[in-house]
């Protein structure tokens, strides 16, 4: 079957930088996406890896390594809007989204 | 281009009614997608269509289904609904089937008593 493994919570201050890990089981890939979900807000995409390596934009930056079966999302220079929940999903074999429980960021002042 | 919208917003129903949540992808979108939000179990996938046709279900009762128009509107219906059926409801409509970027509704918000 398919899971994602993400820590449940990540508290950081402003201005810093902080990096959220993903471990994911699938038995096909097609590759690594990111939502960022605000509390009573929709989910919003943030970044797909279909290929190991770094992909930036902007303050956020997300990393795949397909033969660890591991992502993260790197966000810099934290803002206090920058606290949501963070998800990655991976694609599963019938071609749906399947998404991680979620990290919970709080950035502190 | 307008968002992905959904109605209503907050629904209040009792254990045994049924419900019908409607979702309205953003212009030239013609695939959308359902998820079930609980904090128990995060977000869960409940069926695609695209192009009026289910492309694929996750692994609910059939107590849930679904349809689309053929304007790429579409609606989830629950019968005889459950206490734990209260969650919140996500349409996200993408461009092509199974797209990775998905772009979300703000949600139907189920309370079931």
């Amino acid at each position: 079957g398919q899971s994602l493994e993400q820590p449940s919570e990540v508290t950081a201050v402003e201005g810093a930088i902080v990096q959220m890990n993903c471990t994911y089981q699938t038995s096909g890939f097609y590759g690594l996406s990111w939502y960022q979900q605000h509390d009573g807000g929709a989910p919003t995409f943030l970044s797909y890896n279909a290929l190991d390596g770094l992909e930036e934009t902007g303050r956020f930056s997300s990393f795949l390594s397909r033969s660890d079966s591991y992502g993260y999302l790197l966000l810099q220079e934290l803002q206090m809007k920058d606290s949501a929940s963070y998800f990655c999903a991976v694609k599963g074999s019938q071609g749906n989204l399947i998404f991680g429980k979620g990290t919970k960021l709080s950035v502190k002042p | 281009k307008a968002g992905v919208t959904q109605t209503p917003r907050y629904l209040i129903k009792t254990r045994g009614q049924q419900v019908t949540l409607s979702c309205s992808p953003i212009s030239g979108h013609r695939s959308v997608s359902w998820y079930q939000q609980t904090p128990g179990q995060g977000l869960q996938f409940l069926f695609e269509y695209f192009s009026e046709t289910q492309r694929n279900k996750g692994n609910f009762p059939g107590r849930f289904s679904g349809r689309q128009f053929s304007n790429s509107r579409s609606e989830m219906n629950v019968s005889t609904l459950e206490l734990g059926d209260s969650a919140l409801y996500l349409c996200a409509s993408s461009l092509r089937p199974s797209g990775e970027t998905q772009y979300f509704g703000p949600g139907t918000r189920l309370l079931v008593l």
